[in-house]
């Protein structure tokens, strides 16, 4: 069964700082990857999405995913955080089928 | 752009109550979903429907109903509520329904039960 793990429930960053969110998959084969974020009181919105191909995607706001097969991850990152990141965000997991597989999210605090 | 839009935003039951909660969409997907999201835990997939009079059943069906009689509408029915009970509850559309594609979500239903 696929599963996602997100290792850090908080991550706190100063604004200006890069920044990493861990997320390792379980998953056969090769499978499509998502990151979601949520700002507060709000649904999720996607960031970014990874389709077979080239391992490094770009999203929205400057974030960029990397894909590792070989370490079954992938994890998200922004060079330079931003006091409206603030937020929680999720990484997702997908098969052929229609369901998806969210990690159990990481909650983002930029301090001023 | 399109919009999904949950009502009500805030809802309180009473334990064994049922209690119903609707969704929305004018993107004019196919595919519709209910997640639970409880804090720390990620969302969990309730039930999802590929096409109007669709059900399929998620990870976390037990004690929930679901009903998609027109292709925008998507309601999920709590059988009984359980007390203590506290989270939010997302509906999502996409397009098709491979998880290839991607979600749109509204901006959810928060239960507390007393």
């Amino acid at each position: 069964a696929q599963s996602v793990t997100q290792p850090d429930a908080r991550v706190t960053v100063s604004e200006g700082a890069s920044l990493q969110l861990r997320c390792k998959y379980s998953y056969f084969g090769t499978p499509y990857l998502f990151w979601y974020v949520q700002y507060p009181r709000q649904g999720l919105q996607l960031l970014l999405k990874y389709y077979p191909g080239d391992p490094v995607v770009q999203g929205v706001n400057g974030f960029e995913a990397e894909f590792s097969k070989s370490n079954s991850s992938f994890h998200l990152r922004k060079a330079s955080v931003h006091w409206s990141d603030w937020a929680v965000y999720f990484c997702a997991v997908g098969n052929a089928g229609a369901k998806l597989t969210f990690g159990g999210g990481t909650r983002l605090t930029v301090r001023p | 752009g399109g919009i999904i839009t949950q009502t009500p935003k805030f809802l309180i039951g009473q334990e064994g109550q049922k209690l119903t909660l609707k969704c929305q969409q004018n993107f004019n997907h196919d595919t519709m979903y209910w997640y639970r999201q409880d804090s720390g835990k990620g969302l969990r997939l309730i039930y999802y429907s590929i096409t109007e009079n669709d059900l399929q059943k998620g990870d976390l069906s037990e004690g929930y109903d679901a009903s998609r009689e027109k292709k925008s509408s998507f309601s999920l029915t709590v059988t009984s509520a359980q007390k203590n009970e506290m989270a939010v509850f997302l509906c999502a559309s996409s397009m098709g329904d491979i998880s290839a594609e991607t979600l749109y979500f509204g901006s959810g239903t928060r239960l507390t039960v007393l």
